[in-house]
């Protein structure tokens, strides 16, 4: 089944305690991209990768890193995470950017005390 | 930066049309998007438009797009419960970035 996927789908957190949530796609697309979702502000671009080995800054980049080893694979990770980073995170993926469907993952309910 | 702005909430009677609305600021989109987010999910695409284009019908959903007014529309003929969701709209800001709105929560009555 075409999906994407993440992982863990829910976590609680300290401040300061470096995290790591996975995303991963079984579709071969080159397009990959990581979103927020806070209430009244709608979904917020953090990061987007082109392909493999490239990436780039959405609108809140702030506070987060990702990495782009594999087309499958773009973990989002939270070196030192705040409790301004609690939220609902998406990863989605696309075949290329633009016109193509961006299909998206079931979220991640992150909360950092 | 871009902007993309929805109201946050519609009632709507089951079997009545639903309209949602959008604008936005980046005159540069060459798609624009709307999305359905069903509770506990994330979002699914329900249908595009080109920015050349002024509407587009695919069965119940007719999409306007107005570019002088950076207006765009989403309408739902027939609206039933399985219709109720958040609609976000998406433009894609011309560099690979996608600009999303806040999110129109759409409950049809019963």
């Amino acid at each position: 089944e075409a999906q994407v996927t993440q992982n863990p789908r829910y976590l609680i957190t300290v401040t300061g305690k470096k995290l790591t949530v996975t995303c991963s796609q079984n579709m071969n697309h080159e397009y990959m991209s990581w979103y927020r979702q806070d209430p009244g502000l709608g979904l917020r671009q953090i990061y987007y990768s082109m392909n493999v080995e490239v990436t780039d800054k959405g609108d809140v980049p702030e506070g987060y890193k990702v990495s782009r080893k594999e087309k499958r694979n773009f973990p989002l990770i939270l070196e030192s995470p705040s409790p301004n980073q609690t939220s609902l995170y998406f990863c989605a993926s696309s075949l290329s950017p633009l016109v193509y469907e961006q299909y998206f993952g079931p979220g991640t309910r992150l909360t950092v005390t | 930066g871009e902007d993309v702005e929805q109201s946050l909430f519609l009632s709507v009677r089951e079997g009545d049309s639903s309209v949602i609305n959008c604008t936005y600021t980046d005159s540069s989109s060459t798609y624009l998007y709307w999305y359905k987010q069903e509770p506990g999910a994330g979002l699914q695409l329900l249908t595009y438009i080109f920015s050349n284009m002024d509407m587009k019908q695919d069965q119940r959903l007719t999409v306007l797009l107005n570019k002088k007014d950076k207006h765009l529309s989403l309408r739902i003929a027939d609206t039933q419960t399985g219709d109720s969701a958040i609609y976000f709209c998406a433009v894609d800001s011309g560099t690979y970035k996608y600009i999303f709105g806040t999110g129109t929560r759409l409950k049809v009555l019963a």
